[in-house]
């Protein structure tokens, strides 16, 4: 099993609609999540993060955490072309330790 | 403007040759990080520093080496490349903890033949 899994997609959103995207991850003692966004051939920036249980909302997005589910959610609202990219969940602190685990990513096509 | 520099951004080498890309932050982070990114496995880990002298291995280290002599450089040095390490390569800077988020740099894009 992977650390931390993402459905690699190809994940298909009209345009306006929300777009979810989900990671899953193995090791209950990771402390934080994080989301980020990767457009081809560019680096990762930075979405959201989150620590506690629950929602956290910044604009359009909003990440989920459910640890008793060990399950991080991303909901794009009001989806744009620009959002299309592959959005990459990482995990920190795994196994007591200082490592980043990131998932393979989730390709993301909003559709105009 | 706070940033994360790496150099070069493209590479073409041989097997054997030692090679070292650079990594540079202005933003006085304490932790520093070097991935790999390859097709289907996504962004793995190589090696990570959490202040001047203090470096740990990633998920995938083997082939690789790394130092932190200063706080704002952490290179990434590869003793003998093989055409496995052909890759893409981020560096990345946070300061430590477990909510701060890492700033990547450009990338720097290896071939090994």
């Amino acid at each position: 099993q992977k650390e931390v899994e993402q459905n690699s997609g190809p994940l298909s959103v009209p345009e306006g609609a929300i777009a979810s995207l989900n990671c899953t991850y193995s090791d209950r003692g990771s402390q934080s999540f994080f989301w980020y966004r990767q457009y081809s051939g560019k680096s990762p920036e930075l979405i959201m993060f989150i620590y506690s249980n629950g929602d956290k909302e910044d604009g359009r997005f909003t990440a989920q955490l459910n640890k008793a589910s060990q399950y991080v959610s991303l909901l794009i609202r009001d989806s744009q072309p620009s959002d299309s990219a592959t959005y990459l969940c990482a995990c920190w602190g795994t196994s007591g330790t200082y490592k980043y685990i990131f998932g393979t990513g989730t390709r993301l096509k909003v559709l105009a | 403007e706070a940033q994360v520099t790496q150099n070069p951004r493209y590479l073409i080498t041989v097997t054997g040759k030692k090679l070292t890309v650079t990594c540079s932050q202005n933003m006085n982070h304490e932790y520093m990080s070097w991935y790999r990114q390859d097709p289907g496995l996504g962004l793995r880990q190589i090696y990570y520093s959490m202040n001047v002298e203090v470096t740990d291995k990633g998920d995938v280290p083997e082939g690789y080496k790394v130092s932190r002599k200063e706080k704002r450089n952490f290179p990434l040095i590869l003793e003998s490349p093989s055409p496995n390490q052909t890759s893409l390569y981020f560096c990345a800077s946070s300061q430590t903890g477990a909510t701060q988020p890492q700033h990547f740099g450009d990338g720097t894009r290896l071939s090994i033949l």
